[in-house]
């Protein structure tokens, strides 16, 4: 059971803008950076989203992030096949002294 | 290109000790840190600890203090993670991965290395 909440599956067509979740509390998210983490299959993680809403090199501008109060957002717009594969929040928890990941959800391109 | 390089797989018996090996090229060595991730079969992504490659200071998640040991040999850049007394629930692929320090609070992981597979089985 992971301090961050993230659902466990997305879904959408090619073209569309698909939004993936992640729920905290104010000793995490609430006072630290997010990064987004993609995990596609067969490959290592490779991040997205890091500091202040960055997209890391390299990262097209299909894919942003977003962060309010407790809760933060990874939004892909123009979705692609190639996109398909798990995402995972990631950040600094000041209670538990820990970096702490999501559940991860696994996003399905249609 | 900035690129880190594990060792290969490994297969243990519970009880055993593993260590994976994270060979570092493309960059200062000791300008960052190098954090160790796993995930277990069908599991997310899981923290295990970091460590500076160039004080040597380490952070370890509490699931894991007394039973890991990160280092980092600055001379040939390569950091070691060692898992002890292994069982079953440590099969898992580890990865290695630069940390970028920003400032409390403020960190990621990039690039990460390629995992290594840890089998623990009798």
């Amino acid at each position: 059971q992971s301090v961050l909440t993230q659902p466990p599956s997305a879904s959408g067509t090619p073209g569309q803008k698909v939004t993936i979740s992640c729920s905290g509390a104010t000793s995490n998210i609430g006072r630290n950076t997010v990064n987004w983490y993609q995990h596609l299959p067969g490959t290592a993680p490779k991040v997205l989203i890091y500091s202040k809403n960055q997209r890391a090199s390299g990262v097209p501008d299909r894919f942003s992030g977003s962060k309010s109060g407790t809760s933060a957002s990874l939004a892909i717009s123009g979705l692609q096949s190639e996109d398909e594969g798990d995402y995972y929040c990631a950040v600094w928890d000041d209670s538990l002294n820990a970096w702490v990941f999501g559940g991860g959800t696994k996003l399905t391109v249609l | 290109q900035v690129q880190l390089v594990q060792s290969g797989g490994e297969v243990k018996k519970p009880g055993a000790s593993v260590k994976v090996s994270c060979k570092a090229s493309g960059y200062t060595f000791h300008f960052y840190g190098i954090t160790w991730v796993r995930q277990a079969p069908g599991q997310g992504l899981e923290w295990m600890g970091w460590t500076s490659a160039y004080s040597g200071n380490t952070k370890y998640a509490q699931k894991f203090q007394g039973r890991m040991t990160m280092i980092t040999d600055k001379s040939a850049s390569i950091a070691y993670m060692e898992l002890r007394t292994l069982t079953a629930d440590d099969t898992a692929v580890y990865y290695c991965a630069r940390r970028h320090f920003y400032g409390e609070g403020d960190n990621h992981f990039d690039p990460w290395g390629q995992g290594t597979l840890v089998t623990v089985s009798a």
